[in-house]
Parts: C-alpha cells; structure tokens; sequence
C-alpha cells in the first residue's frame, strides 16, 4: 500500500455532465499528478500540483482542471464529459526538490465510464 | 523529449523460467528510468529505478534490471518467474526538471504453470 487514496473508485457518467475525482496524497508528499490511463495503454500525464499550483501540464484539454488545498491533497474536475474521458484515472504523490527521487506513489485509480 | 518503447504486447514464459522484459529509452542527458507493475483492476506499484551508479538495479519482489547505456535499454528481468508475476509492466522515464513520468504502453507478462 502507498498510502495514496482515490476516491471514488467507479463512477458512471453521461456525455456533457461534469465528475470530480478525489486524492489524498500520502503522509508528507507535497505534491500530486494526475494521470489518465485508457484501456490497454500507457498512463499519460494531465498535470501535476505543488504548494496549490499548477506546475506543469500535459496534452490535455482545459476542460480537465484540478485544485490542490494546503493538506496536499488534491481534486481532478472534468467538464462537458466526452465518451473518449472514459479510463482509469490515476492519482500519484511525491517529494519535490532535493528530497525527491522521481519515484511515484499511485493510487488504486478511480475508472470512470462515460456513456 | 524524452520517452520510453515497449516493442513487445505480451511476454509468455514458462513458471520457474528466466523473463525478460524490454524497454529502449529516448533522452537528452542523463536518464532516470523505472519500472512499474500493474495488476487488474489496480493502480502502479514501484519496482526499482536508475538514477546513477551501478548498471544493475535491483528491485522488490526479486526483480532487476540492467541499464545499459550504449543500446540505451532498461530490460526487466527475473531469474526465476511465478506464476504471481502476471500483470502488465510498465517502463518509464522522468522528464527533465519535473516529476512528470513518461511510460511506454506496457507489457503483458503471462507466466505459465
């Protein structure tokens, strides 16, 4: 267990409805990505929150937004929901700076389908 | 930018046989390479990483792997496979100057009793 928890852990939607995706991140890890793993792929990054900001994002749309608060954990928003936002979706926390490895502490995923 | 090729969908392997899973990196500079496994349903779990130092890593449940920086690979092996290790393996490397992780697509490990 890496002390990382997502919840929930399924949920349904219907196209152009809105979900929110939840993390608490493990003990003394200050910050928190995102990442959406589709059937049969590799995870890709969303983005990544530190002390609060958005610090640094992948190829994704801005309808996929996130908010991190000061107990370090974090949420994922997705707006307008399209059928291909159905996945996996991964939450991992770590260390920055000097403390930090680059080593990932994953979550157990919330699968969210849309239909 | 930096990324990581998985060549191979699914790795068969007989239980009690060596396996060996592939992976070639593409960076600019120094890599930082890791493997991750997943099982059904489930999130990634950290195997074993390079940063620097010694070619050969050695990680959990009796996994290594060696970097090699000439063919710029990072195979995972283990000497001997259990039936327990069937899951789907992931390689990645760290983008430079964030946490960020690049993964390949993933391997398909079946290990057969």
């Amino acid at each position: 267990e890496t002390g990382v928890t997502q919840s929930p852990t399924h949920l349904i939607k219907t196209r152009g409805q809105q979900v929110t995706l939840r993390c608490s991140s493990q003990s003394g890890h200050n910050t928190v990505s995102w990442y959406q793993q589709a059937l049969g792929q590799g995870p890709q990054f969303i983005f990544q929150y530190y002390r609060e900001e958005e610090n640094g994002r992948g190829n994704f749309p801005p309808r996929f937004s996130g908010l991190q608060f000061p107990n370090y954990s974090s949420e994922l928003n997705v707006n307008a929901l399209e059928l291909d936002d159905s996945a996996l979706y991964l939450c991992a926390s770590s260390l920055s700076g000097t403390a930090n490895t680059g080593e990932l502490f994953f979550g157990e995923g919330s699968r969210l389908t849309v239909l | 930018a930096q990324s990581v090729a998985q060549p191979e969908d699914q790795v068969n392997v007989a239980e009690g046989n060596p396996l060996t899973v592939k992976c070639t990196y593409s960076v600019s500079g120094n890599p930082y390479l890791f493997w991750y496994v997943q099982y059904p349903n489930r999130g990634l779990q950290f195997l074993l990483k390079y940063i620097t130092g010694d070619n050969l890593v050695k990680g959990s449940y009796g996994f290594e792997a060696e970097f090699n920086k000439s063919q710029t690979s990072f195979h995972l092996k283990k000497p001997s496979a259990l039936v327990s290790d069937s899951a789907l393996y992931f390689c990645a490397v760290r983008v430079y100057g964030n946490n960020r992780l690049a993964f390949g697509k993933g391997n398909q490990v079946v290990v057969i009793p």
